[in-house]
């Protein structure tokens, strides 16, 4: 069965303390994989798309990089607005022609302690 | 800005009646995606439309549900006879095709009493 498993599941860092988050995904006809943020009450927002192994985008103090069976998302000297849940999705071929899907991990919910 | 719109952004409604939600996409896109999440989880996908032709449904996508897009611009998500187990988060994302990033509204909240 397709899956897609994001880990920790809480993380809590103090202002200034860098550390990843960490995306494993086990889906057949990967086409790439996205980064969204998620505020209490809000939607995702689009942070990244990575779309071969080998791959690094960057955005302020975070980056993401992609390996054949894995995401990381690094944050350095993360800030207390980077509070939030981070969410990955794996993006693949779906069950109908020319369909594709995103499934989407359950996230990381990160705390940036001032 | 011209970001995915959801209406309403609550709904508090008896178990047993019909809730309709509406999606206005990012005008320049062609597909539409609707999603539920519920507390702790990842959006789970429901359907999706290329323009107006709807051209996937999840198995989560019972008989009670039901989504339109007419003229391939605005969408509704209609839910008949609710239950209990329908209270999440409904959000809506559009994309300029198949392999560009989804951009998602806020979403409606759904809840049953």
């Amino acid at each position: 069965e397709d899956q897609v498993t994001q880990s920790p599941e809480a993380l809590r860092l103090q202002e200034g303390e860098s550390s990843s988050l960490n995306c494993s995904y086990t889906v057949s006809g990967l086409r790439g994989l996205f980064w969204y943020r998620q505020d209490p009450g809000k939607g995702p927002e689009f942070l990244f798309t990575l779309y071969s192994a080998g791959e690094e985008k960057e955005k302020e103090r975070l980056k993401a990089t992609l390996t054949k069976k894995e995401s990381f998302l690094h944050i350095t000297a993360p800030k207390p607005e980077d509070s939030a849940t981070y969410l990955c999705a794996v993006f693949y071929e779906g069950s109908g022609a020319g369909s594709y899907q995103l499934t989407f991990g359950k996230g990381t919910k990160l705390s940036v302690i001032p | 800005d011209t970001g995915v719109s959801q209406n309403p952004r609550h709904k508090i409604t008896k178990r047993g009646q019909n809730v309709t939600f509406r999606c206005d996409p990012i005008s320049e896109h062609n597909r539409l995606y609707w999603y539920r999440q519920t507390l702790g989880q990842g959006p789970e996908f429901l359907t999706y439309f290329q323009n107006e032709a709807q051209l996937e449904k999840s198995r989560l996508l019972s008989d009670r549900f039901s989504a339109e897009r007419p003229k391939g611009s605005f969408s509704t998500l209609e839910i008949q006879r609710t239950e209990q187990g329908d209270s999440a988060m409904y959000l809506c994302a559009s994309s300029a095709d198949g392999y560009q990033p989804q951009h998602f509204g806020d979403g409606t909240r759904l809840s049953i009493l």
